[in-house]
Order: C-alpha cells, then sequence, then structure tokens
C-alpha cells in the first residue's frame, strides 16, 4: 500500500517569503507528526495531531510555525516569513494505535532559505 | 531529552552480524524500547521494538536485560544497505494517544565490505 508522501520534495525560497509543506498520511492513521532535521543533526519533534486536533504544539520553534490537518488526512506545515535557519528536511509521520503506534516516514521537504 | 546512550559510531564487516547496543537505565515499567534507522537522504525507517520480551522480524532481533536497563539491536547477517544511522529510543505506548519519538544521536553503523 501507499506510505507517507510529502510535497514537494525540495522547496528553495528566498529570507522572508512564506512556505507551505504538504504531508499525506498513510490512510486510515489517525496519528501524524512534524519533525525537522537540519544538516549533520539529529530529528527535533515540531507537532503532532490526534485526529484533526494538535495536542502538543509545544516543540514549534516560534510562532512562525504553524500546521492544521484536515479530513484526519492531509497536513500542512506553514512557515512564515521564513529565515536562514529555518533551512532543514522537514519530516512527516504518521502512526495508528492498530499497528502499535509504530510510526512510518514520509521522504521529506527539503527546505533551503536563502 | 533522549533517554537513551549509544555509542557514536560501529563498524561491521559485511555477512557478520552487527550488535548495536543501547542503554536506557532510566527506562520505566511502561516503555517499550523502539530501533529506528535513517539511510543517508532517507526518512526513519521503523526496525523492530519490544517491551521486556526478546523480539525477532525479518529485519533483526531485539535483545532486552532482565532489568530492562539495556538492550541490543541485532543485524544478523549486515550488507553494505544496512550502512545507516540506529536510533534507539524509549516511548511510553498509550492505547488511545500517541507519543512523539524523541531521537538522540544514534549510532553510525558503517558496513565495510
Amino acid at each position: 500500500g501507499a506510505g507517507v508522501s510529502q510535497s514537494p520534495s525540495n522547496k528553495v525560497t528566498e529570507k522572508g517569503k512564506d512556505v507551505e509543506l504538504r504531508c499525506d498520511p498513510i490512510s486510515g492513521h489517525t496519528a501524524l507528526y512534524w519533525y525537522r532535521q537540519r544538516l549533520g543533526q539529529g530529528l527535533e519533534f515540531l507537532i503532532y495531531f490526534q485526529g484533526n486536533s494538535a495536542p502538543d504544539k509545544s516543540g514549534l520553534p516560534s510562532d512562525r510555525f504553524s500546521a492544521e490537518r484536515t479530513g484526519e488526512s492531509v497536513s500542512t506545515l506553514t512557515i512564515q516569513r521564513t529565515q536562514q535557519e529555518d533551512s532543514a528536511v522537514y519530516l512527516c509521520a504518521s502512526s495508528s494505535y492498530l499497528a502499535s503506534e509504530t510510526q512510518y516516514f514520509g521522504p521529506g521537504t527539503r527546505l533551503l532559505v536563502l | 531529552d533522549a533517554k537513551t546512550t549509544q555509542p557514536p559510531s560501529m563498524d561491521c564487516a559485511e555477512g557478520r552480524a552487527a550488535n548495536l547496543p543501547c542503554n536506557h537505565s532510566t527506562i520505566s515499567g511502561n516503555e517499550y524500547v523502539y530501533w529506528y534507522r535513517q539511510i543517508h537522504s532517507q526518512g526513519p525507517q521503523y526496525i523492530i521494538h519490544g517491551l521486556k520480551n526478546n523480539e525477532t522480524n525479518e529485519m533483526a532481533s531485539l535483545i532486552i536485560t532482565e532489568d530492562r536497563k539495556s538492550s541490543t539491536l541485532i543485524l544478523p547477517h549486515a550488507t553494505l544497505r544496512d550502512t545507516a544511522v540506529y536510533y534507539c529510543i524509549v516511548l511510553i505506548s498509550i492505547q488511545w494517544g500517541n507519543t512523539p519519538l524523541v531521537f538522540g544521536k544514534g549510532t553510525r553503523l558503517s558496513v565495510i565490505a
């Protein structure tokens, strides 16, 4: 079956511009997660959704970051007024309690802010 | 903060078993041990998880000590494609909730021909 997909796969933007990153989770997975991975670094948790609700937004680095999820499916991560330090790979994962909550990751979106 | 400690790097000869250790001395009784790996330029990939019993699947075996303070991931016959960063993660598994993964720095396994 289809795995987690993310788009775009690569994004180059200018400092100060807004960007939207999309995640399509595995069908039927109730939980969806966003992580960030800077070059040469480990993964940082950003936010997760249980259904369409986000119980834990503690990982969002600033108020320039926001995320939403609709229809318990697609999620969008928006970064406003991008800064060079936002350059990273943004990874999305989904899980279902029916699968022991194993998280399945997408390939990521590589964001470069010039 | 990650609750696990792993060696930063390891080498393994192709075809031999790779044994990756992980210390989690503060693990709680309801926390599972999960292993993921990340091959260069890809998203993390789930490998295996366990609570207190040893586990085996088509990818690997997981050996958890009786006191649960450490574990070992075993790749029985390592191949070049197993070269990756391996992450050991402890995680509470709540039936009706979900918990984000907290990644440490992992172990960079290099499989050598």
